[in-house]
């Protein structure tokens, strides 16, 4: 069966430091993988997506950035970070090559940026 | 830009009821739409899919009906126990260039069945 990690579950973190958040699957290969935000009182809202290694899009503007340095690791990270960053990131997966199938997230991880 | 709307409101109901929740949307015509559920601190789970061209979908105690001329979906969980309190996320869904889709999620609204 398939299984996606996320870490860490929490992190608290000053203005203007770096960040890193990591996320795997298991079970499955060529995923498509995707990275969301979930602000306080707000949707979910789509950061980046990747078809393949090293293949990003980014859906909003903004100081996060995304890599995928392998078929089943996809990394978000942020240079220095924000007040505005603060929220849930939630990574999550879908079958490749298939346009309307329904996406599997991860645990999340919460970040607070003080 | 596309929006969607959920109740933003708790909807609150008495166990063995049906509950129903709404989804409008506009500026958009989805090929697809999803439910999903989220419990507090976890990510979303999916729950259902319809298609366009499918006007009802069933499992088990939950009913999606999905009207592209009135851009709604209607959300059904018969028989509502309270392990059903969740907040319950509407998505539209768009294909995107090279593979994979993407998912415009609505706020979500928050059920609680009670005893």
């Amino acid at each position: 069966s398939q299984t996606i990690h996320q870490w860490p579950a929490t992190l608290v973190q000053p203005v203007g430091s770096p960040l890193s958040l990591e996320c795997t699957v298991e079970g499955t290969s060529n995923p498509n993988l995707y990275w969301y935000r979930q602000a306080a009182g707000r949707g979910l809202q789509l950061l980046f997506y990747s078809v393949g290694i090293g293949q990003i899009s980014s859906e909003v503007p903004q100081n996060l950035s995304a890599s995928r340095p392998q078929d089943r690791q996809f990394i978000l990270s942020s240079k220095k970070l924000l007040l505005s960053d603060s929220g849930f990131y939630l990574c999550a997966w879908s079958v490749r090559g298939h346009s309307n199938y329904e996406q599997y997230f991860g645990p999340g991880t919460r970040l607070t940026v003080t | 830009s596309q929006k969607i709307e959920q109740n933003s409101e708790a909807l609150n109901i008495q166990e063995g009821k049906t509950a129903t929740l709404t989804c409008n949307y506009t500026n958009y015509s989805p090929a697809y739409l999803q439910w999903y559920r989220q419990d507090p601190g976890r990510g979303p789970v999916f729950l259902l899919l319809i298609r366009e061209n499918e006007k009802e979908k069933r499992k088990e105690r939950l009913k999606v009906t999905f009207d592209t001329t009135l851009k709604q979906s209607l959300f059904h969980i018969t028989a509502s126990q309270p392990a059903d309190s969740a907040t319950y996320l509407c998505a539209l869904d768009r294909v995107l260039t090279g593979g994979g889709n993407k998912l415009t999620f609505g706020t979500g609204t928050q059920l609680k069945v009670e005893l």
